[in-house]
């Protein structure tokens, strides 16, 4: 089956320094699946950060940017500097169709704590 | 305003007891899901609705049922909670296969 795999269950990363949560997929889809980054703050359920529905493009939000790799089926956040307010759980996500019914896979999460 | 609410946030029950959490979102979409995450795992999906009376099981669907009468409302019931099921739950809704969801903020379930 479809597979989402978040290597760091948690980063911790001091002010203003750069950041990056790896994500890797496995789909079984015979079309490219869509990716998504989610985050989820304190107390809050998972909202949108990005989406990147093709391949080789690259989404961004918030500072955040993460390039869809079909070659290394990959897609990684990145952000240049981090504040303090962007610590919270980041979920990497692909959508798919499979057999008629469209489907959600969700990374296992990485938590960031973002140190002053 | 674009939301998706859950009741109750918290809860704790006995094994055996029957639980009932609700869903509830403002923003017409016809699909709707209950997903429960555990501690080093990703959203497991536990059940999907396309529409009012129109639910599929999902990957985990075992020890839960769920009701949907209304486009705006989803439950999902444990009769007779075990304590594997102790987690959090989320519930999402969204536009059939446009791919984003709008999550509630969570209830996190304990059964003793």
């Amino acid at each position: 089956g479809d597979s989402v795999t978040q290597t760091e269950g948690q980063v911790t990363v001091s002010e203003s320094k750069s950041l990056i949560i790896n994500c890797t997929y496995s789909t079984t889809s015979i079309a490219y699946p869509n990716l998504f980054w989610y985050v989820r703050y304190p107390g809050e359920g998972l909202q949108l950060l990005l989406k990147v529905i093709t391949a080789g493009q690259k989404g961004s939000s918030r500072g955040f940017e993460a390039t869809y790799n079909k070659e290394t089926t990959s897609f990684h956040l990145q952000k240049a500097s981090v504040q303090e307010s962007d610590s919270a759980v980041y979920y990497c996500a692909l959508g798919a169709f499979n057999t008629g019914n469209y489907k959600y896979v969700f990374g296992a999460g990485t938590r960031l704590k973002v140190i002053a | 305003d674009m939301k998706v609410t859950q009741m109750p946030r918290y809860l704790i029950k006995r094994m055996g007891e029957n639980v009932l959490l609700e869903c509830g979102q403002d923003m017409s979409h016809e699909t709707m899901y209950w997903y429960r995450q555990d501690p080093g795992l990703g959203l497991q999906l536990i059940y999907i609705s396309y529409d009012v009376d129109s639910n599929s099981e999902g990957d985990i669907p075992k020890g839960y049922r769920v009701s949907r009468k209304k486009r705006e409302h989803f439950s999902l019931i444990l009769d007779s909670a075990k304590t594997n099921q102790t987690s959090v739950y989320f519930c999402a809704s969204s536009f059939w296969g446009l791919g984003e969801q709008y999550f509630g903020p969570g209830t996190r379930l304990t059964v003793l």
